[in-house]
C-alpha cells in the first residue's frame, strides 16, 4: 500500500514568488491534514479536509495560503506571495477516521524562502 | 485550546542506558495522547497511543508511556536504548470525541551513542 506522498521534497524560492505543494494521501483516506514546522518549533496544525470540504482551517496563517482538495483526492497548498517567515517543513497527513486514530504522514516538503 | 510541552529538547545517551522523555499537556477535558517518532530521513510515524483504559501503554520497539492524569503527563520510556533509536520524538494530544485537531509538542531529539 502506498503511503502519503508529497511533492516537491524541497523548494527554494525568492520572496514574492509563488510555490505550490502537493500531497497525495493514502487511497481511501477521507481525512487530509496539513501541518507546518518552522525550525526548532512545534509541528503546527494548518488545516483539515474531510473529502473535498475544509473541516477546520483555523491554523492557516493568512490569506497568502490557499489549500484545495479537488475531488477529495490529492491536495495542494499554495503560498502566494511567499515571505521569509513561510520557510519551514510542510507535512501532510491522512487518516481513515477522525483524528483520534493514527495519522499517516508524508515525508514533508521543505520550503526555503530567500 | 490544548497545548503540549516537551521539556527535553536534546538528549544524548549511551547505548543500553534507560530513557525517559517528558511530556505534559494542557487541557481541561478528556484527551487522547500520542507519541510519534521521526527517524533520520524518514516520515513521522506512530510510536504508541493512549485513548482509554490501562494508563500504561506499550508501543513498537520496546517503548512504553504512562498516562498520569493528575499530572497531565504522558512520559515516554524505554529501559535500554539502542543506536537505532536515534530520532526525534514528538508528543501529541487531541481532545476526545468528534473531530479535534492533533496538537504536537516541539519535539525531543534523541542521540544514542554506540
Amino acid at each position: 500500500e502506498a503511503g502519503v506522498t508529497q511533492f516537491p521534497s524541497h523548494s527554494v524560492i525568492e520572496k514574492g514568488q509563488t510555490v505550490t505543494l502537493r500531497c497525495d494521501p493514502i487511497s481511501g483516506h477521507d481525512n487530509l491534514y496539513w501541518y507546518r514546522r518552522v525550525m526548532g518549533k512545534e509541528i503546527k496544525f494548518l488545516l483539515h479536509f474531510v473529502k473535498e470540504s475544509k473541516q477546520d482551517e483555523s491554523g492557516m496563517p493568512n490569506n497568502r495560503f490557499l489549500a484545495e482538495r479537488t475531488g477529495g483526492t490529492y491536495s495542494t497548498l499554495k503560498v502566494q506571495p511567499a515571505e521569509l517567515e513561510d520557510s519551514g517543513v510542510y507535512f501532510c497527513a491522512s487518516s481513515q477516521q477522525l483524528a483520534q486514530t493514527e495519522l499517516f504522514f508524508g515525508e514533508g516538503s521543505r520550503l526555503t524562502v530567500l | 485550546a490544548q497545548s503540549v510541552s516537551q521539556h527535553n529538547h536534546h538528549v544524548i545517551l549511551s547505548e543500553a542506558a534507560s530513557l525517559e522523555l517528558g511530556c505534559n499537556y494542557s487541557y481541561g477535558g478528556t484527551v487522547n495522547l500520542f507519541w510519534y517518532v521521526q527517524y533520520p530521513g524518514q516520515h513521522l510515524q506512530l510510536l504508541l497511543k493512549y485513548f482509554s483504559g490501562d494508563p500504561l501503554v506499550k508501543g513498537i520497539k520496546g517503548f512504553e508511556a504512562e498516562f498520569i492524569k493528575s499530572k497531565f503527563s504522558f512520559n515516554l520510556r524505554k529501559p535500554s536504548v539502542q543506536w537505532s533509536d536515534t530520532a526525534e520524538y514528538f508528543c501529541a494530544v487531541t481532545p476526545s470525541g468528534g473531530y479535534q485537531k492533533v496538537t504536537f509538542g516541539t519535539g525531543t531529539k534523541l542521540q544514542v551513542i554506540p
